[in-house]
């Protein structure tokens, strides 16, 4: 059964930073790309950024050159670094595992908060 | 303000049939045969309906059917269900982006 499991949020101040999670099992983490989407509350999905599995990472305009997505995959592990935090990244972030260019699993989320 | 288009909200009564359009451009749903739709319910994880346009997931029912002509896609569910009640998203690969992108989301009520 694959499994992913997100860590990591909480409540931050703008401007700062905060690095977020994904604990992967069930399937062969090495071999499928990954991608993070966050979701505010009320609002529909937004994706954030995804990483291959050579490490060719791809961001959206809104979040290119704040956020660095990367894995290990020794560990089975996504990550997200986020910098330069802004209230409009609040949201829930999920992590997925994709299946041609169609996310077939995700996480149940964490919560990131930015205020002061 | 969204890649793709959605209707906010449709309904339903159960055993009726509705269709759900998702609209886009040449460089995502119409250029690319890589159209996904997601069903979330309320403080749950998005769960995947249908990929390439019109393949269902091992589990899903075939209640749940998807098409796509030119620029846009659609989402059909037949035989409405109490459960079927939830947001569904539509995603697609944008080539623009070399990524992916969502509609709005719409708010499936089932009477």
């Amino acid at each position: 059964e694959v499994q992913l499991v997100e860590s990591g949020g909480g409540l931050v101040q703008p401007g700062g930073s905060l690095r977020l999670s994904c604990a992967a099992s069930g399937f062969t983490f090495s071999s499928y790309d990954m991608h993070w989407v966050r979701q505010a509350t009320g609002k529909g999905l937004e994706w954030v950024s995804a990483i291959g599995t050579a490490g060719d990472t791809y961001y959206p305009g809104s979040v290119k050159g704040r956020f660095t997505i990367s894995r290990e995959n020794a560990k089975n592990s996504l990550y997200l670094q986020m910098n330069s935090l802004r209230a409009e990244d609040t949201a829930v972030y999920y992590c997925a595992r994709e299946g041609d260019l169609s996310l077939r699993d995700w996480g149940q989320g964490t919560l990131v908060t930015v205020s002061s | 303000q969204s890649a793709l288009t959605q209707p906010a909200s449709v309904s339903g009564s159960p055993g009726q049939s509705i269709t759900i359009s998702c609209t886009g451009t040449s460089s995502d749903v119409g250029g690319y045969n890589y159209v996904s739709w997601y069903q979330q319910h309320p403080g749950k994880a998005p769960k995947l309906m249908i990929y390439d346009v019109s393949n269902r997931p091992s589990g899903v029912s075939n209640r749940f059917s998807g098409s796509k002509s030119g620029t846009s896609a659609s989402l059909a569910i037949t035989g409405l269900q109490a459960e079927d009640e939830a947001d569904y998203y539509c995603q697609s690969y944008d080539s623009s982006l070399s990524g992916v992108v969502f509609g709005g989301g719409t708010k499936l009520t089932v009477l």
